[in-house]
C-alpha cells in the first residue's frame, strides 16, 4: 500500500535557525513528489515538483531534494512568515494524477 | 500561471438544505479536477476525481448521492452537498490539473477552500 509519512509532526524554530523537514514514501513506482505550503484556513500553495532521485529545486529560503525513499525540505535562515504547515504528496506512476498526502509538518518560526 | 478559484469562501446553512460549491480554473484548462475535505489539524482527504465531460470517480466511503460532482466544462467543476447535516461541516478544497498550468504536468493547483458550517 502506498504511504507517505512526514516528520516531525511539528517544529518550532527561532528566526534564522535552519532545519529540514522529512517526507518518507513507499510507492511501487514514483511519478512525482510534490511539496505544498498551507496557511490556516487556506488551500495548499504549490511549492515544488520533483520527479527523479537526485533532483533538487530551490525557491527563496526553501530547497527540496529527493532520493529513492524520501524527500527533504530544507529551510535556510527562516523568517516568521515561513510559519505554515508543509505538506508532501506523492503520485504513483499508475495513478493517473491522483496523489497521496502526508499528514504535514506544522512549522512555527519565533521572531 | 495556474490559478484556481472557489466560491463561496464560506457558507452557513440549515440542516437538510443543499449547498453548491464552485471551482474554476482561471488561466488554464482543467482536464481533471479533484475535491478534498479537510478536518481541523488533519491532512487533505480526497473525495472524488472528475474529468471534464465524464462521471466523477468517488473514493471508498464517499457517498456519491450525497456529494454530487459535475465537471461540465474545462474550467468549472461544482460540488453539491445534498441534504447537509452538521457532520458535513468541514473545509472543502478543490484542485485542478491540465494544459497550460505552468508547465508542470500532473501538478495539482488548489483553490482557496470553502468553509461549510451546517447548523
Amino acid at each position: 500500500e502506498d504511504q507517505v509519512t512526514q516528520s516531525p509532526e511539528a517544529l518550532r524554530l527561532q528566526e534564522g535557525e535552519s532545519s529540514s523537514l522529512n517526507c518518507s514514501y513507499t510507492v511501487s513506482g514514483l511519478r512525482g513528489l510534490f511539496w505544498y505550503r498551507q496557511d490556516p484556513g487556506k488551500g495548499p500553495e504549490f511549492l515544488f515538483t520533483l520527479y527523479s532521485a537526485g533532483e533538487e529545486k530551490e525557491k527563496e529560503r526553501l530547497k527540496a531534494t529527493l532520493t529513492k525513499k524520501e524527500s527533504f525540505l530544507h529551510i535556510t535562515a527562516p523568517k516568521p512568515e515561513d510559519s505554515a504547515t508543509y505538506l508532501c504528496a506523492v503520485q504513483e506512476k499508475s495513478s493517473a494524477s491522483k496523489i497521496i498526502f502526508g499528514s504535514g509538518t506544522r512549522l512555527s518560526i519565533r521572531p | 500561471g495556474a490559478v484556481v478559484s472557489q466560491h463561496p469562501s464560506r457558507v452557513i446553512c440549515k440542516s437538510g438544505t443543499s449547498v453548491k460549491i464552485e471551482c474554476r480554473s482561471l488561466d488554464f484548462q482543467a482536464t481533471t479536477m479533484f475535491w478534498y475535505r479537510q478536518f481541523p489539524k488533519q491532512s487533505l482527504m480526497l473525495m472524488a476525481t472528475s474529468n471534464e465531460g465524464s462521471k466523477a470517480t468517488y473514493e471508498q466511503g464517499v457517498e456519491k448521492d450525497k456529494f454530487l460532482i459535475n465537471h461540465a466544462s474545462l474550467t468549472l467543476s461544482t460540488l453539491t452537498v445534498t441534504s447537509a447535516h452538521p457532520e458535513d461541516s468541514s473545509f472543502y478544497i478543490c484542485s485542478a490539473t491540465g494544459q497550460g498550468a505552468s508547465g508542470f504536468p500532473d501538478t495539482q493547483y488548489f483553490g482557496p477552500g470553502t468553509r461549510l458550517t451546517v447548523l
